[in-house]
């Protein structure tokens, strides 16, 4: 079962900063199955990139996602207020869905 | 547009069995595409998957909870429900049932239901 990694486990920034989250896998996973989800306080979490790289519908183009293999990279281009959440990834493989521990994105 | 709504109760005793009903709507539970699961969430801990079924019957588990956990699909009323046997503190946790598609429209889960809250105490 793959063992997924997320760093920095929190990202203290600034309104209209530039987040870069990381993923990264125990071993190489696929692309199509790479995902990422927003979650805020009493809230479900959210779907915001599959594929690795593809946004969800209604998902603001500030949202990006990159990597292959076993690193990836979820990155907000210009935080805005709504954007201070905890962020998990997500991969399926061996007919297992495993999540990341998570990175909570919090104000400076 | 798709919506999934979580019930059961919210307390159960050491050793009791968890059961949980999860209810679809504006959709259909049988699509072709589409396989129903069930995540929870410890306070202030991250996800977990438990198990995921098909409209067929077809299931998948979490080896780690397989022991203790059933999940199953009623298409006649639009549910599908986790059983999880022998619950101790450990499984306090916010439940969440979604949907997520297969190879060819994404293992990512989406849409979520609002989550219910278990609590396991004595």
């Amino acid at each position: 079962e793959v063992v997924l990694t997320q760093s920095p486990g929190t990202l203290s920034l600034s309104p209209g900063e530039r987040a870069t989250l990381s993923c990264r896998a125990s071993r190489g996973v696929s692309n199509i199955y790479l995902v990422w989800y927003q979650q805020k306080p009493g809230q479900a979490p959210r779907l915001l990139i599959y594929g690795a790289s593809t946004r969800a519908p209604g998902i603001p183009d500030r949202f990006s996602g990159g990597g292959s293999g076993t690193d990836f990279t979820l990155t907000i281009s210009r935080l805005e207020p709504e954007d201070f959440a905890v962020y998990y990834c997500q991969v399926y493989g061996d007919s297992v869905f495993t999540f990341g521990p998570g990175t909570k994105v919090d104000v400076k | 547009q798709l919506q999934l709504q979580e019930s059961g109760p919210g307390l159960l005793k050491p050793t009791e069995t968890l059961s949980l009903t999860c209810t679809v709507s504006g959709g259909s539970i049988s699509s072709s595409s589409d396989y129903w699961g069930w995540v929870r969430q410890p306070p202030g801990q991250g996800l977990q998957w438990i198990a995921s079924v098909y409209y067929s019957g077809r299931t998948f588990y979490n080896p780690s909870l397989e022991s203790r956990a059933t999940i199953s699909v009623d298409t006649s009323k639009s549910q599908f429900s986790l059983r999880l046997r022998s619950v101790t503190a450990a499984d306090t946790a916010i439940y969440y049932c979604a949907r997520h598609g297969d190879f060819f429209s994404g293992r990512h889960f989406d849409p979520w239901g609002h989550g219910t809250l278990v609590t396991v105490s004595s």
